[in-house]
């Protein structure tokens, strides 16, 4: 059975640009939160996708945004990068409430 | 105060002895709890959940959750140089599923 993937590995990015990340989840999961994790803060959550609809936010600003696909796949946005958004952005999978299995993650550096 | 706390370590065991790990939670509505292994430059792997008070155990691993102290730590068997990583425990609020609040890890290291 396929885990969940995320795509790309690794991106490097300039400050003021925008990116997007990509994430496929397990077949028939229909949950999906995107979190990222720095030294700094550890890992923080960012927002939960169920069935197409934001189900949880954090707190992270508006530059942050995320949409999920009628196939449970996800993608987050961020816009005018920072420097500070340099991190390891990982998406986790759930069919229900008590496992929530990780991608590999996609690590962005912010030059 | 954070809201899922966790010593930072690094905890040192030997070998074949037992690691405790703990956790503490300050929102009493919190009503799901993990525990993750993460090694260094990897994605965090789910070991246990529990959501029930008292001891859950899988092989070598054991949670254990007291909801009126809001505590839940995890006891590692037979430690091995293997399980050397970072363990990060997580909650979920009532009504909050799929939002994983996370502590900022113990390292472990188990010497040979």
């Amino acid at each position: 059975k396929a885990g969940v993937t995320q795509t790309p590995r690794y991106l490097i990015k300039t400050r003021g640009q925008q990116v997007t990340l990509s994430c496929s989840p397990i077949s028939g999961h229909r949950s999906v939160s995107w979190y990222q994790q720095t030294p700094g803060q550890g890992l923080q959550f960012l927002f939960e996708y169920f069935s197409e609809t934001q189900r949880n936010k954090g707190n992270f600003p508006g530059r942050f945004s995320g949409r999920q696909f009628s196939n449970s796949r996800s993608e987050m946005n961020v816009s005018t990068l920072e420097l500070g958004d340099s991190a390891l952005y990982l998406c986790a999978s759930s069919l229900d409430t008590y496992g929530y299995t990780f991608g590999s993650g996609t690590r962005l550096t912010v030059v | 105060q954070k809201e899922v706390e966790q010593n930072s370590g690094p905890l040192s065991v030997p070998e074949g002895a037992i690691a405790s790990l703990n956790c503490t939670y300050s929102d009493r509505g919190s009503q799901s709890f993990f525990w993750y292994r993460q090694y260094s430059g990897k994605s965090p792997e789910l070991i246990m959940f529990i959501y029930s008070n008292g001891d859950k155990e899988d092989g070598r691993f054991t949670a254990q959750l007291n909801k009126a102290s809001q505590y839940v730590s995890l006891l590692i068997r037979d430690s091995q140089p293997s399980d050397s990583a970072t363990y990060l425990c997580a909650v979920i609020r009532d009504n909050q599923g799929g939002k994983l609040i996370f502590g900022q890890g113990t390292e472990l290291s188990v010497k040979p």
